[in-house]
């Protein structure tokens, strides 16, 4: 299986400063259609998981431009520019080009 | 809207079994593939079953082979997962979420979740 391995585990960010969360595969994530499914998903606090970013940097609709995803290869992530309240949460990675699909561990973002 | 809901969580024995149900609404449900997805207390997101749209193909973690089922109903836009052989560690709130493929992975839509607690 893919290891999925995010650091850091846990974050306290002061708001309107930025954050970053990084996600590195233990493979290559580039599909056989030239797409690399790797993903970004939020859940905030007793909710279920919301997808951010689709294929590493595609924006969700509806989700603040403040969300980016970026890399390539076995390297990504995840940056919220300037985080807000809203944003507590755990925000998972997620591989989507080897089966079985596989997830990081989580990170948890909170306010200091 | 799309929605999903899930339903048939519950308390149950080691070594028993319980159906999951998740009923979609919103969207044209035989167009998709669909997963469940777990999450243990204290733990993250763990993959647990994928089926085809059509539900002539479907992958299961190897955790759960041999134990678990997950099957479809297109005429009443309902999917399902049949759990047999629990154990502790199958407590975890199951989500069904939905995608485009079972080859290759974009899970855009989850449900709320449903509850499974496997306790003596």
């Amino acid at each position: 299986d893919v290891v999925m391995t995010q650091s850091p585990l846990s974050l306290a960010v002061t708001l309107g400063q930025a954050a970053s969360i990084s996600c590195t595969s233990s493979r290559g994530l580039v599909y056989e259609d030239g797409h690399t499914y790797l993903h970004w998903f939020q859940q905030r606090p007793g909710q279920s998981p919301r997808r951010l970013i689709y294929k590493v940097s595609d924006r969700d609709s509806g989700v603040p431009d403040r969300f980016n995803g970026s890399g390539s290869g076995t390297d990504f992530t995840l940056t919220i520019s300037r985080v807000e309240a809203e944003d507590v949460g755990i925000y998972y990675c997620m591989q989507g080009s080897h089966l079985p699909p596989t997830f990081g561990q989580g990170t948890k973002v909170e306010i200091k | 809207q799309a929605q999903l809901m899930e339903s048939g969580g519950g308390v149950v024995q080691p070594g028993g079994s319980l159906r999951l149900s998740c009923a979609a609404s919103g969207f044209t449900f035989s167009h998709h593939a669909f997963h469940w997805v777990r999450r243990a207390p204290g733990k993250g997101l763990e993959w647990v079953a994928v089926i085809s749209h059509d539900g002539r193909g479907d992958f299961r973690a190897a955790s759960v082979r041999g134990r678990f089922s997950i099957s479809r109903d297109n005429s009443k836009n309902e999917l399902y997962l049949q759990m047999s052989s629990l154990r502790t560690d199958d407590s975890a709130i199951y989500y069904c979420a939905r995608d485009f493929s079972i080859f290759y992975y974009n899970i855009d839509l989850w449900g709320r979740g449903t509850t499974v607690t496997v306790s003596s």
